[in-house]
C-alpha cells in the first residue's frame, strides 16, 4: 500500500525566497507522484505530475518537483515565492498502474510573508 | 474553473438525517472519485466509480453509498449522519483511469 508524509504542516517564507516543499512516498510499486494545490475555499488544482519518464518535472506557476527513487522524495520547490503562492500543498501517490486510490499527504500550509 | 460541478455548495443538516451530493463531471470525462476533507483526517478518498461502474473503494463508510449513472454523473448519498460526518466532500473526474484528476470546488456539510 502507498502513504504519503509531507514534513512540515505549516511553512513560512517571504516574498521572493525559495520555497521548498517536502514530499516522502512510500510503495511496493512504481509509483506515480502527484502535487496539488488548494486556495482559500476552492477544490484542489494539479501543479504538476511523475509518471515515468525524467525526473524533474515542471508545473504551473513557475513550480518544479524533482522525483528520486533512492530517497523515495518527490520534493516540490520554486525558486521565488509570490504573495500568491500561499496556499494548501497536498503531495499524493498513486500505485503507478492507474490513479486508482490517489493517496494524499496531510497537506502543508504556506505561507508567504511580505 | 475545473469543469467539475458539485452541488449544493453549502449545506446544514441534523443528526441522522440523509443527504445526496451531485456531482457532474468534465465533459467527457468517464471516471469519477469521491473525497472527504475535514481538519482531524485531512484528504480521505472514499470511492471511485468509472463508466457506471464501481472501481476503487477506500474509506467510506457503511452509512455512505454512492453510483454513478449513465449520463456519467455521480451522487453520494450520506445517511443516518452523526456529528463528525462534517466535512468538505469532494468530487474529482478524469478521461480514463492513467489521467489527471480535476477536482470540483467541493460541497460543504455541516451537521448540527
Amino acid at each position: 500500500a502507498q502513504s504519503v508524509t509531507q514534513l512540515g504542516s505549516h511553512v513560512s517564507v517571504s516574498e521572493g525566497a525559495l520555497v521548498l516543499l517536502r514530499c516522502n512516498y512510500s510503495s511496493s510499486v512504481p509509483p506515480y507522484l502527484f502535487w496539488y494545490v488548494q486556495y482559500p475555499n476552492q477544490g484542489l488544482q494539479l501543479l504538476l505530475k511523475y509518471t515515468t519518464g525524467a525526473t524533474l518535472v515542471k508545473g504551473i506557476n513557475g513550480f518544479e518537483a524533482e522525483f528520486k527513487k533512492s530517497e523515495t522524495s518527490f520534493h516540490l520547490t520554486k525558486p521565488s515565492a509570490h504573495m500568491s503562492d500561499a496556499a494548501e500543498y497536498f503531495c499524493a501517490v498513486s500505485d503507478g498502474t492507474s490513479y486508482d486510490k490517489v493517496i494524499f499527504g496531510p497537506g502543508t500550509s504556506l505561507s508567504v510573508i511580505p | 474553473d475545473s469543469g467539475v460541478t458539485q452541488t449544493p455548495k453549502h449545506l446544514i443538516t441534523a443528526t441522522g438525517q440523509r443527504v445526496t451530493l451531485r456531482c457532474s463531471p468534465r465533459s467527457g470525462d468517464l471516471s469519477v472519485y469521491w473525497y472527504q476533507q475535514s481538519l482531524d483526517q485531512g484528504l480521505q478518498f472514499l470511492i471511485q466509480y468509472y463508466n457506471g461502474e464501481e472501481r476503487a473503494k477506500g474509506n467510506i463508510l457503511e452509512r455512505f453509498s454512492a453510483q454513478q449513472f449513465p449520463d456519467l454523473h455521480s451522487e453520494l448519498n450520506l445517511s443516518s449522519l452523526e456529528l463528525g460526518d462534517s466535512a468538505l466532500y469532494f468530487c474529482a473526474s478524469s478521461v480514463d483511469l492513467s489521467n489527471t484528476i480535476y477536482f470540483g470546488e467541493g460541497s460543504w456539510l455541516t451537521v448540527v
